[in-house]
């Protein structure tokens, strides 16, 4: 069966310190992958998504980068971190191909301090 | 992709049935409705998800019109474990492929006892 992991589950930042969350699916190959990040009591906005090693989308440009360095492996990265970028973060993974759904993480929370 | 519009927030009863709208009006052929549920402080979970019929599954019902540019969610016992928003989102395939999946700000479901 697939699954997905991310880690950690919280964390808390100085600010100015650098950030490498990581994402790993297991039981499929070729999958897109997705990041989200979820202010407090707001919805889910799209950060970035992977259709492939080394292929990556941003959809909204700041302090943040994502890699894909292996096919089931996604990163999300800042050298920087601002205040701004608390929040809960989420990775996701979706078959490439048809009408299927999409696997959710369970979270980061970030706190930047 | 289509952009949807769905209510902020809506109450239903425990045991009767919740109906959450969801407005899609600049659908296209392509594109389906798929909805997801996000329990607080968790990764949201899928639900349930149409291109042109109604489609019914363990957990719920999607009602889509005949034009598609609505649709309506439909959780026929609601339970208090069912508090959690409701996103209403649209998904085009393009070939056989999806790419971005892209989220609103829900609908807030609260169970009342």
């Amino acid at each position: 069966s697939q699954t997905i992991h991310q880690w950690p589950a919280t964390l808390v930042q100085p600010v100015g310190s650098p950030l490498s969350l990581e994402c790993t699916v297991e039981g499929t190959s070729n999958p897109n992958l997705y990041w989200y990040r979820q202010a407090a009591g707001r919805g889910l906005q799209l950060l970035f998504y992977s259709v492939g090693i080394g292929q990556i989308s941003s959809e909204v440009p700041q302090n943040l980068s994502a890699s894909r360095p292996q096919d089931r492996q996604f990163i999300l990265s800042s050298k920087k971190l601002l205040l701004s970028d608390s929040g809960f973060y989420l990775c996701a993974w979706k078959l490439r191909q048809g009408a299927t759904e999409a696997f959710f993480g369970q979270g980061t929370r970030l706190t930047v301090v | 992709d289509a952009k949807t519009t769905q209510p902020p927030s809506m109450d239903c009863a425990e045991g009767r049935a919740a109906n959450l709208p969801c407005n899609h009006s600049t659908i296209s052929g392509n594109e389906y409705v798929y909805w997801y549920r996000q329990i607080h402080s968790q990764g949201p979970q899928y639900i349930i998800h149409g291109l042109k019929n109604n489609e019914t599954n363990e957990m719920a019902s999607l009602i889509i019109t005949e034009d598609r540019k609505s649709s309506t969610l439909i959780l026929p016992h609601a339970t208090l474990r069912d508090t959690a928003v409701y996103y209403c989102i649209v998904v085009s395939l393009r070939g056989g492929t999806a790419r971005q999946l892209t989220f609103g700000s829900g609908t807030q479901l609260t169970v009342l006892p």
